[in-house]
């Protein structure tokens, strides 16, 4: 079945720096990854939409600038936490339609703790 | 506005009853639907989804029920297994895009 591969898993970093988490579509192409966060307790949020080889289109509400975007493959989009805060501290999840065209597989997730 | 919602945040079944999770919805565009179940700490893991054209969809022990007209859509699983503990979670797509419902908890105890 279609796989997607996300990691780290989890990252601990310090205020004002950058964390990059990547996702990756191991035996299928994905020309679109969906990322998604979510905080305790709550459900799943789209951030954005990664369009292979176009500017990722942005949820009402998410700074582009402080979540960067690059889906330059078909089997690889990145999410950059620019200069990172507390607050930006949260469950990170990224999915690509599988191959089977029956839902949304998604990767495992990356536990991101800004201290 | 929340256009999905779980209003039950958590079921207490038994093992071998039936489980019954119910989503509401409220835009008429979403043409797809899907359940997702997740452990703590774990990305979700796909279900079942059926489309807006269908009212049931089957698949082992899950059954999701789609009624249109009501905008509401239910995961039955018949018999529940201790094995099914977890949020569970409904979503609604619109051209590709998701959106969450805030999941419900279900525990089946032995």
């Amino acid at each position: 079945g279609a796989v997607v591969s996300q990691h780290p898993s989890w990252v601990i970093c310090k205020s004002g720096t950058s964390v990059k988490i990547e996702c990756r579509s191991l035996d299928f192409q994905a020309t679109t990854m969906f990322w998604y966060r979510q905080f305790p307790k709550q459900s799943l949020m789209l951030m954005a939409t990664s369009n292979e080889g176009s500017k990722a289109t942005y949820e009402q509400g998410v700074e582009k600038d402080k979540f960067l975007i690059n889906h330059a493959s078909l089997t690889l989009s990145t999410l950059t936490v620019t200069s990172a805060h507390p607050e930006d501290s949260s469950f990170y999840i990224c999915s690509a339609r599988d191959l089977q065209g029956r839902g949304y597989t998604f990767g495992s997730g990356t536990r991101l703790t800004v201290v | 506005d929340q256009q999905v919602k779980q209003n039950s945040p958590s079921l207490s079944v038994q093992e071998g009853r039936i489980s019954i999770l119910n989503c509401d919805y409220t835009n008429s565009m979403f043409d797809y639907f899907l359940w997702y179940k997740k452990y703590p700490a774990e990305g979700p893991t796909f279900l079942i989804s059926i489309s807006s054209i269908k009212d049931k969809n089957e698949d082992g022990r899950f059954t999701v029920f789609l009624n249109k007209s009501a905008k509401h859509l239910s995961l039955h699983i018949v018999p529940s297994q201790p094995g099914d503990s977890a949020v569970y979670f409904c979503a609604a797509s619109d051209a590709g895009k998701s959106t969450f419902g805030d999941g419900t908890t279900l525990t089946v105890k032995p």
